[in-house]
């Protein structure tokens, strides 16, 4: 099993780009995540997905559109990038019978 | 609103010499706990839990946890520190399965940065 993949694992932005960074896992996991991290702030969760065709907001949506399609990937968009972007991604994934998530390698986001 | 406090932002600990990191945390009813630790420029890897049970837990790369319901405290420690154990260390708490969430979200501290010292 590969885990949690995402692509690309840097990007460079310029203010008002949009780009998806690319979520999936081969876990067959129903729950996912998306979660930024900010220096000294820790790990904040942007949005949640139950389930295929099911997803929520986080403490931190603005700004970000996401969906699920399919179980295996949870794709998250930046529709209009902005300076305050700038952050780690991480997704996440867990299923039942877990507790702990399973984290995604990170993608490394700046917005000029 | 369950809530996680890591009241140090950095721990400095000799090689050879026990090392703890401290949490705290707040949540209704019986809590999930976790430790992640994250290497630089890596992702966050899963160090233990506490759901139930035993009070002192044992994880990867002998690390422990003490759980202290009375203190509200899940402290990560570890008898002899290694250099390589540097890293960013993330305590956690989970939605309690009861509590009709239902989507198992994580809180996660601030973090604390662990450097051990040759």
């Amino acid at each position: 099993n590969a885990g949690v993949t995402q692509t690309p694992k840097f990007r460079i932005l310029k203010i008002g780009q949009s780009m998806t960074l690319q979520c999936t896992q081969d876990m067959n996991h129903n729950y996912m995540y998306w979660y930024r991290q900010d220096p000294g702030m820790g790990l904040k969760l942007i949005y949640y997905s139950v389930g295929a065709g099911i997803t929520d907001k986080g403490e931190v949506p603005n700004g970000y559109n996401v969906s699920r399609s399919t179980t295996e990937d949870f794709p998250l968009r930046l529709e209009l990038a902005a300076p305050s972007q700038t952050s780690v991604y991480f997704c996440a994934s867990t299923g039942e019978g877990y507790n702990e998530q399973f984290f995604g390698p990170g993608t490394r986001l700046t917005v000029l | 609103a369950q809530s996680v406090a890591q009241p140090e932002d950095q721990v400095n600990v000799a090689e050879g010499n026990p090392l703890t990191v401290k949490c705290t945390y707040s949540v209704s009813g019986n809590p999930y706990l976790f430790w992640y630790v994250q290497y630089p420029n890596r992702g966050l890897q899963f160090l233990l839990k506490y759901i139930t049970g035993d009070n002192l837990v044992k994880g990867s790369y002998g690390f422990e946890a003490e759980f202290n319901k009375s203190q509200t405290s899940f402290h990560l420690k570890k008898p002899s520190a290694l250099v390589s154990d540097s890293a960013l260390y993330f305590c956690a708490v989970r939605d309690p399965p009861y509590s009709g969430a239902g989507s198992y979200q994580l809180t996660f501290g601030k973090g604390t940065k662990l450097s051990v010292i040759p």
